[in-house]
């Protein structure tokens, strides 16, 4: 039950194009949701956050969309760029917990 | 602020070796976490520390593993003996202050037994 369940493995995308990532909990009692961005050789680093009490929020181009009833959230990326070529990592959380659970990584490879 | 500082970035050793990871969280930081992540598994949380005390070290694999925190800034894993399948990367991350959502990741070190 405390699975976050990630996907797809790998992604690739033309320049411009929009990226999606999707996830799916099962455990209710999350109520934070971080993305984590990846690039090679390095640590995961904080991309964007979610609670359930908004449905989509947006920085940039990125945006999460979340849908409390399905038990999903999910990454966009518009306008793609190569410099986004990493492993994107959803993750969950509940107040008190502090371990986050993370999804499995999704390689995405934005073509030039 | 340099973030997190693991050492070595890289660790070669032999099957049945001693490995020994260090860790420094980021300055004021008083949770700290010990990640590995393979291709296999991705990223698992092996122990955490909050004020330098372990918490949680359900997700250390066996008792071939080991972990300290003798100070605020300072972290050790450890693997004794090691074994080809404890090849991976191993993160070390920390958070201002227990409970806080965002973890800060260091560069990790990619240890490889043979």
């Amino acid at each position: 039950q405390q699975q976050v369940k990630q996907s797809p493995q790998s992604l690739i995308v033309q320049k411009g194009g929009i990226s999606i990532i999707n996830c799916a909990y099962e455990n209710t009692a999350f109520d934070y949701f971080p993305w984590y961005q990846q690039f090679p050789g390095k640590g995961p680093a904080l991309l964007i956050a979610i609670r359930p009490d908004v449905s989509e929020k947006k920085e940039g181009r990125f945006t999460i969309s979340f849908n409390k009833s399905a038990k999903q959230f999910s990454l966009h990326i518009m306008d793609s760029q190569p410099g986004d070529s990493a492993t994107y990592f959803c993750a969950a959380t509940y107040t008190g917990f502090q371990k986050l659970v993370f999804g499995t990584g999704t390689r995405l490879l934005v073509s030039p | 602020d340099a973030g997190v500082i693991q050492s070595p970035r890289h660790e070669v050793t032999e099957m049945g070796q001693e490995v020994t990871l260090r860790c420094k969280p980021i300055s004021g930081h008083n949770s700290l976490f010990w990640y590995r992540q393979t291709m296999m598994r991705g990223l698992e949380l092996l122990i955490y520390f909050n004020n330098n005390v372990p918490i949680d070290d359900s997700g250390m694999p066996e008792d071939r593993f080991s972990a300290k925190m003798p100070n605020a800034s300072f972290s050790t894993l450890k693997i004794q003996p090691s074994e080809p399948r404890d090849s991976a990367v191993y993160f070390c991350a920390s958070s201002l202050r227990a409970g806080d959502t965002e973890a800060f990741f260091g560069q990790g070190t990619r240890l490889t037994v043979v």
